[in-house]
């Protein structure tokens, strides 16, 4: 069946180090959506991608949509005790926009 | 001050009954969703409903019921025929039908240990 892979499932880094979480669907996707989930809490939306090769920053987070619209990474640059939590990609199968499948996710701990 | 509910936030229930998780939202928002999130596995679809009165199986209904009578309310029964209900529940909704390309808004989350 259709799956969304989320790698790595845990990273430990440094307050300041970067990070990244990268996300690889076995099917061609319409979109991609990047979710936090803060230790206790719900996953919140961060941001969507659509186009092929797009790139977006939100302040130290950058996402990009690959070109082939099967994977997506988020980079974030100088981790911050704030950035603690899980990251979770999801993305909706092209001519699927009911269905939404959610990665694994990645769980960011940093160290201080 | 618009959002989603869940309650209770923790529960406690004896193996062999059912239980009901509420979910309301005053959003406006159409469909509605069940996840499950377990330990490293992530967010699995329960059901989701896009209409009042209709509903989908997601990809672990197997044990669950759910009821949409009200467009703010989704309610999900865990019954006795799911083997490992223990879990966290979460609740969310879309603005539109279009779950896949929507923004998700989830609610807090109802923590469910079956003793």
């Amino acid at each position: 069946g259709q799956q969304v892979m989320q790698i790595p499932q845990y990273q430990h880094v440094q307050e300041g180090e970067d990070f990244t979480t990268y996300c690889n669907s076995s099917t061609t996707l319409s979109n991609i959506q990047w979710y936090k989930q803060r230790p206790g809490g719900h996953p919140v939306f961060l941001i969507q991608l659509v186009k092929s090769g797009e790139v977006k920053k939100q302040k130290r987070l950058t996402f990009q949509f690959g070109e082939a619209k099967k994977n997506s990474s988020l980079h974030i640059t100088a981790t911050q005790t704030t950035d603690v939590g899980t990251y979770f990609c999801a993305g909706c199968p092209v001519n699927r926009d009911d269905k939404i499948i959610f990665g694994k996710g990645t769980r960011l701990h940093i160290l201080p | 001050d618009g959002g989603i509910t869940q309650s209770p936030k923790y529960l406690f229930r004896k193996e062999g009954q059912n239980v009901t998780l509420s979910c309301e939202q005053n959003l406006n928002h159409d469909a509605m969703y069940w996840y499950r999130q377990d330990p490293g596995q992530g967010l699995r679809l329960i059901y989701y409903s896009q209409i009042v009165n209709d509903f989908q199986k997601g990809d672990i209904a197997e044990g669950y019921s759910v009821s949409r009578e009200k467009k703010e309310s989704f309610p999900l029964t865990v019954t006795s025929a799911q083997k490992n209900p223990t879990a966290f529940y979460l609740c969310a909704s879309t603005l539109t039908l279009a779950g896949g390309t929507d923004t998700q808004y989830f609610g807090p989350g109802t923590r469910l240990t079956v003793l």
